[in-house]
């Protein structure tokens, strides 16, 4: 099993569509939790960070449980430039002193059509 | 925006050449890490430096080196390229105490 899992995809909604993504995670000692945005042929942006409580930024929502190991991340009313590769990203801290354990999801293609 | 550059941005190169990637940041963060990107696999740690010449094994080391020898500089060096080693390869930096991963614009390296 992949220690990071997420919806295989790709979506393809109409604009003002409402749009959520799920990821799970294999280690139960994660213990921060982004949302990355990858347009294509570009970088990964940090897009969010996902806390206990969820939070909201916007039209975007994450969310996570840790009882169940899942994410998930909600866009609201879908804009054309929403289209991009969301990653699931999972901090894993292994060693107070020097390095955290960092992985990515496979990703979730979204195209939003006019 | 972290202040990452890479160079070169695009590399074509033949099989046995050696090859070396270099990542430069401005930011003065810690952590510096190599990615390669590659369909159907996301995102993979090649290596990743936690300070000038402290460095170690990612998950897909094979083939690869790293050096450190400035805070600004993380080079990543390609022995002798292989076929396999066609990629997109990202160099990511983060400061201490925090979480976020900042990415550089990548490198497309193709090996014929």
């Amino acid at each position: 099993r992949k220690e990071v899992e997420q919806d295989p995809g790709p979506f393809n909604v109409p604009e003002g569509a409402t749009v959520a993504f799920n990821c799970t995670y294999s280690n139960s000692a994660s213990q921060s939790f982004f949302w990355y945005r990858q347009d294509c042929r570009k970088e990964p942006k940090l897009l969010m960070s996902v806390y206990s409580s969820g939070n909201e930024d916007g039209r975007f929502t994450a969310q996570l449980n840790r009882a169940s190991q899942y994410i998930s991340l909600l866009i609201r009313d879908s804009k054309l430039s929403d289209s991009a590769t969301y990653l699931c990203v999972v901090n894993i801290n292994l060693r107070k002193t020097s390095y955290d354990k960092v992985i990515f999801g496979p990703g979730t293609s979204l195209s939003v059509i006019p | 925006d972290a202040g990452i550059t890479q160079s070169p941005r695009h590399k074509v190169t033949e099989t046995g050449t050696p090859v070396t990637l270099r990542c430069h940041q401005t930011e003065n963060h810690r952590y510096m890490y190599w990615y390669r990107q590659d369909p159907g696999h996301g995102l993979r740690l090649i290596h990743y430096s936690y300070g000038v010449k402290d460095t170690d094994k990612g998950e897909v080391s094979d083939g690869y080196s790293v050096s450190r020898s400035k805070t600004e500089d993380f080079l990543l060096t390609l022995e002798s390229a292989t076929s396999s080693q066609t990629s997109v390869y990202f160099c990511a930096t983060r400061r201490g105490g925090t979480d976020t991963q900042y990415f550089g614009p990548g490198t497309r390296l193709t090996v014929l």
